[in-house]
């Protein structure tokens, strides 16, 4: 069966600070990972992850895949107290029609 | 603007209750879903629909009934036969075939029973 996890569940760092959450993933014929923010309603798209190695960044926010461990990390540099949410981890395989979640990581970050 | 419109965005159900929640899209995209989200467990699939008049089970779709007569419109019925019904419902498009940028959500309707 397909399953996503994501580790720590719960993290709380103070501003300045540098995170990495993590998600491993177990799905059939993978397409792609995606990674998600959510504040208060709606996860807000991130990444699109689907090949070995390249990092995509946004800003102080940076991704990237490894296939042959099976994993991802999202990292955020110099966090702020605007970082402060729900990151989920998301993947797609080519035989499935939809998304497999994460339970998520709930980031915390104090002035 | 485009995108996806959920109602209401608090609904209170009473026990053996049906209620219906909405979803709107104006972004034309064929797919919709709808997850429900607790606490600790991410978003589960309840249900989806590739195209008009046709839908899928997803995850945890017993208790649960949609309708796809409309591409814009894809409402979900949290019947009385689902037992744990409150929690966070979210309904998502995407465009196929997928481009790189994910899913579409809604802002979401929290269910309580009362």
């Amino acid at each position: 069966e397909d399953k996503v996890v994501q580790s720590p569940l719960s993290l709380v760092v103070h501003e300045g600070d540098t995170v990495t959450l993590n998600c491993s993933y177990e799905v059939t014929n993978f397409r792609s990972l995606l990674w998600y923010k959510q504040e208060k309603k709606a996860p807000t798209f991130l990444f699109m992850l689907t090949s070995s190695g390249i990092e995509k960044k946004s800003g102080r926010l940076s991704s990237i895949l490894d296939k042959k461990e099976l994993s991802s990390i999202l990292n955020i540099t110099a966090t702020q107290t605007g970082d402060s949410a729900i990151y989920l981890c998301a993947v797609e395989g080519y035989n499935n029609n939809d998304m497999r979640f994460g339970a998520g990581t709930r980031l915390t970050v104090k002035p | 603007d485009g995108g996806i419109t959920q109602s209401p965005k608090y609904l209170f159900r009473k026990e053996g209750q049906n209620v219906t929640l909405s979803c709107e899209q104006n972004l034309n995209h064929d797919a919709m879903y709808w997850y429900r989200q607790d606490p600790g467990q991410g978003l589960r699939l309840i249900y989806y629909s590739q195209i008009v008049n046709d839908f899928q089970k997803g995850d945890i779709a017993e208790g649960y009934s949609v309708s796809r007569e409309k591409k814009e419109s894809f409402p979900l019925t949290v019947t009385s036969a689902q037992k744990n019904p409150t929690a966070f419902y979210l309904c998502a498009s995407n465009l196929e075939p997928r481009l790189n940028y994910g899913y579409t959500f809604g802002s979401g309707t929290r269910l309580t029973v009362v």
